[in-house]
């Protein structure tokens, strides 16, 4: 069973606006990552944030964890068409060996 | 992706035909991943080795064996494929423990139809 569920599964704004999507996951974790995939692609690593961290940046992107919610929000900031991908977050939640576990996906699709 | 190949690229296989696909890797990581992804179920673990010859179960194994003979190659068998296996299969590396920064760097996957 996933760990990771996305909302919503999908979302299309304009270039420009901003981009927020959600992650809940089900057990506690070490630490919780994003990750883009472009169509056809194999996915890229976003960002990491631990367990103990409840906000970090990268650039354009900004995300938030609540450990006590068992949740986290990616937040995309004045999007581009390149940013036109699916987004999943992922959870680890073993010591020693990581072991992610993925959600199904947000789609995200930028108008111009 | 740069230090992580999967061949082959794309397969058609016939059902109860054994499929090797592999693996390669030049970051000398010691966390290899296999995983599936299917529309509705996103990426789910097949199997991962932490080390050479050292290899578990992930979430859906059965009917998939790997093998781990050398750092850099991580193979995954369908012993005898089924249409339940035509999906796309991704490699990832890792080179960190729970407790590091280490993002997993993927593979271009395989896309295996058995028919």
């Amino acid at each position: 069973s996933q760990q990771g569920e996305e909302d919503p599964q999908a979302l299309s704004i304009q270039e420009g606006e901003n981009a927020t999507m959600n992650c809940s996951y089900k057990t506690s974790i070490n630490n919780l990552q994003w990750y883009r995939q472009n169509s056809g692609r194999g996915l890229v690593h976003l960002i990491l944030i631990r367990s103990n961290e409840r906000e970090k940046h990268s650039g354009r992107l900004r995300v938030t964890l609540d450990t006590s919610k068992k949740s986290s929000s990616l937040l995309i900031t004045a999007s581009r068409a390149a940013d036109t991908a699916s987004y999943f977050c992922a959870t680890d939640a073993r010591q020693g060996a990581q072991k992610l576990v993925f959600g199904q996906g947000t789609r995200l699709t930028i108008n111009p | 992706d740069a230090g992580i190949t999967q061949s082959p690229r794309h397969k058609v296989t016939e059902t109860g035909t054994p499929v090797t696909l592999r693996c390669h890797q030049t970051e000398n990581h010691r966390y290899m991943y296999w995983y599936r992804q299917d529309p509705g179920h996103g990426l789910r673990l097949i199997h991962y080795s932490y080390g050479v010859k050292d290899t578990d179960k992930g979430e859906v194994s059965d009917g998939y064996s790997v093998s781990r003979s050398k750092t850099e190659d991580f193979l995954l068998t369908l012993e005898s494929a089924t249409s339940s296996q035509t999906s796309v299969y991704f490699c990832a590396i890792s080179g960190g423990e729970a407790s590091s920064n280490y993002g997993y760097t993927f593979g271009s996957g395989t896309r295996l139809t058995v028919v």
